[in-house]
């Protein structure tokens, strides 16, 4: 059962654009999520986090909005450039779970240039 | 400061047989989980421990087991290999489970291939 889904596997943006990428949660104990970016043959790093009180955070080019009623959450990256070409990962995590993470399936990001 | 590091890289083993995968942690982190990713998937969760005992598991046989030592290095076994545990293992370390600080740092997996 897929706790965490990212129903797009791919997107394109051209450079400078915005790009959003959605993830969806199934199971409303969900309280903490996070944003990884992830480069071939490289593990995921971290890119940013939300918690479940607040709806947006804000870091540089990349916010991250949280809609709890819609169990919904998206990152946006303003604007978009070559280097962020990767595949992203979104995953939650519930209180007391001891930081047991869902990850979605993940969306590969392609910025043209 | 040294990152997580994972080895081997790469590996191939044979239907039945065992193996250990092993994980250096981010220096000051005492707390690693294990991830499994297979090919198209996202990274899903084995398990965690924290000061060497384990503190979460997700939905994986007992075939699957592991170890972290007093240096929070850490190893993960599996016995009696499947063809399905074909995947790219992870290992992640982070500050402290028990300050639920969830930034986890990621290593760049090993690659494990049965046959």
């Amino acid at each position: 059962d897929q706790q965490v889904k990212q129903n797009s596997p791919s997107l394109s943006v051209q450079e400078g654009r915005i790009s959003i990428l959605n993830c969806d949660y199934t199971n409303s104990m969900f309280d903490y999520f996070l944003w990884y970016k992830k480069y071939p043959a490289e593990g995921p790093t971290f890119l940013i986090s939300i918690s479940s009180i607040k709806d947006k955070n804000e870091d540089g080019r990349f916010t991250v909005f949280l809609n709890k009623s819609a169990k919904h959450l998206s990152l946006h990256i303003v604007p978009s450039q070559p280097g962020d070409s990767a595949v992203y990962f979104c995953a939650a995590s519930a209180s007391g779970t001891g930081n047991q993470f869902y990850f979605g399936t993940g969306t590969s990001l392609t910025v043209i240039p | 400061e040294t990152g997580v590091t994972q080895s081997p890289t790469h590996l191939i083993k044979t239907r039945g047989q065992q193996v250990t995968l092993r994980c250096s942690s981010q220096s000051g982190h005492n707390t690693v989980s294990w991830y499994q990713q297979a090919l198209g998937q996202g990274p899903q969760f084995i398990f965690q421990y924290y000061r060497e005992e384990e503190n979460g598991r997700g939905n994986f046989p007992p075939r699957f087991s592991g170890l972290q030592f007093p240096n929070y290095s850490s190893e993960l076994n599996v016995n009696a290999l499947e063809l399905d545990d074909s995947a790219l293992y992870l290992c992640a370390s982070s500050l402290s489970a028990a300050q639920a600080s969830y930034e986890q740092y990621f290593g760049p997996g090993t690659r494990l291939t049965v046959t």
